[in-house]
This record gives structure tokens, sequence and C-alpha cells, in this order.
């Protein structure tokens, strides 16, 4: 079974320049995550789709990131225009529908560095 | 809010050495715990999990047992290996969130 892909796996910017991550989940899974890992840190969720409806971007700055999901299959975050601060490895994770919700499988990342 | 603590790394071991990392947690309720680890390159893969009080997970050797008295879920292995080199994440999750914590690197050498 393919897990989550994740494209590009790296991305250099100049800041101020526009950048997007796409994700491919597995197959079925109906929950989309996306997280920011921070350089000596744990992952922390930026958005949680739910199919299509984005239930949860309560941490997403949504001043310069924007997220989509559409068809509630592949997802693409994006973010214009990029800071300094943003450099960081975006994480995509999806987890199967009804019980085994607690178990979210991670993508390998897009490891972003902004200039 | 939530929140994870762990131990500073690098942890540093010889292979077949006992592992113990230190994990608590902060949170309300009865939140769900979890071990994940991430091999270099990789991204983060589910080591094992416990969902109520007292319960033990385990996995490939690791063990953890969610104690709710003193709020920890450590990670036990009594013989590590030089494969298990890695970054491990103790993380708790209420509802649909997860919360990690900053990630204790192990390293095993021959």
């Amino acid at each position: 079974e393919a897990g989550v892909v994740q494209s590009p796996r790296y991305k250099i910017i100049e800041k101020k320049q526009p950048v997007a991550f796409w994700c491919n989940p597995i197959s079925g899974h109906n929950t989309l995550y996306w997280y920011r890992q921070n350089l000596g840190q744990g992952p922390e969720l930026l958005i949680r789709y739910e199919n299509e409806e984005a239930v949860d971007d309560s941490q997403l700055p949504k001043d310069r990131f924007s997220a989509e999901r559409l068809k509630g299959v592949d997802s693409t975050l994006k973010i214009q225009p990029a800071e300094l601060g943003d450099s960081a490895v975006y994480l995509c994770a999806s987890s199967p529908p009804r019980t085994v919700k607690e178990t979210q499988y991670f993508g390998p990342g897009t490891r972003l560095l902004v200039l | 809010g939530d929140s994870v603590t762990q131990m500073e790394g690098p942890v540093t071991l010889s292979e077949e050495a006992f592992l113990t990392i230190n994990c608590t947690y902060t949170a309300t309720g009865y939140p769900s715990l979890f071990w994940y680890v991430q091999y270099p390159g990789e991204g983060l893969q589910l080591l094992l999990k416990a969902t109520k009080a007292d319960d033990k997970g385990s996995n490939k050797g690791f063990e953890a047992t969610y104690r709710k008295e003193t709020t920890s879920f450590h990670l036990e292995k009594g013989s590590v290996q030089v494969s298990d080199s890695a970054v491990y994440f103790c993380a708790l999750k209420r509802y649909s969130t997860l919360t990690f914590g900053k990630g204790t690197m192990l390293l095993v050498s021959p």
C-alpha cells in the first residue's frame, strides 16, 4: 500500500516569493492534516480536513497561508509571500475514517528554506 | 493548553544497553498517548500507543505504560540496536488533534 506522498521534497526560495506544497493521502483516508515542524521541535498542526471541509484551521496564519483539498483527496498548502521564519519542514498526514482516527500516517515532508 | 515534555537529547547508548526516554504531559480529560519515531530523511511513524490509564503499548521491543497518576508515558527498551537510532516523539491526542513533544534523538553505537 502506498503511503502519504508529498512533493517537492525540498524547496529553496527567496523571501516574498510564493511557494506551494502538494500532498496525496493514503487511498480511502478521508482526514488530512498539514503540520509544520520547526528545527528541533515537534510538529504543530496547521489545518485539518474532513473530506473537503477544513474543520480546524485555527493555527493557520491566514494572512499568508492558504490550503485547499478539492474533491476530498489531494491537498495543496500555499504560502504567499514567504518570510524567513517560514523555513521549516511541512508534513502532511492522513487517517482513515471512523474508529481508527488515532493513527495518523505521515508523509516524508517538504523541507522549505527561505533565503 | 495541552503540552508534552520530553527529556532532552541526544541520548547516546551502546548497542544492547537499556533505554528510557521520559515523557510527561499536561492535559485535561483523558487523552490518548503515542510514541512516534522519525528515521533520518523519513516521515514520522507510529511506534506504539495507549488509549487509557494503565494501558501498555508495545512494538518492536519498545514499551510504554500510560500512568495517569504521574501523567507520564515513558518509553523503554531492554536492548537497543544501532538501527534504533532516530528521533522519538511523545504525543497526546484529545479529540482529533495531536500535540507533540520536542523530540529526543537517540544515537546507538556498535
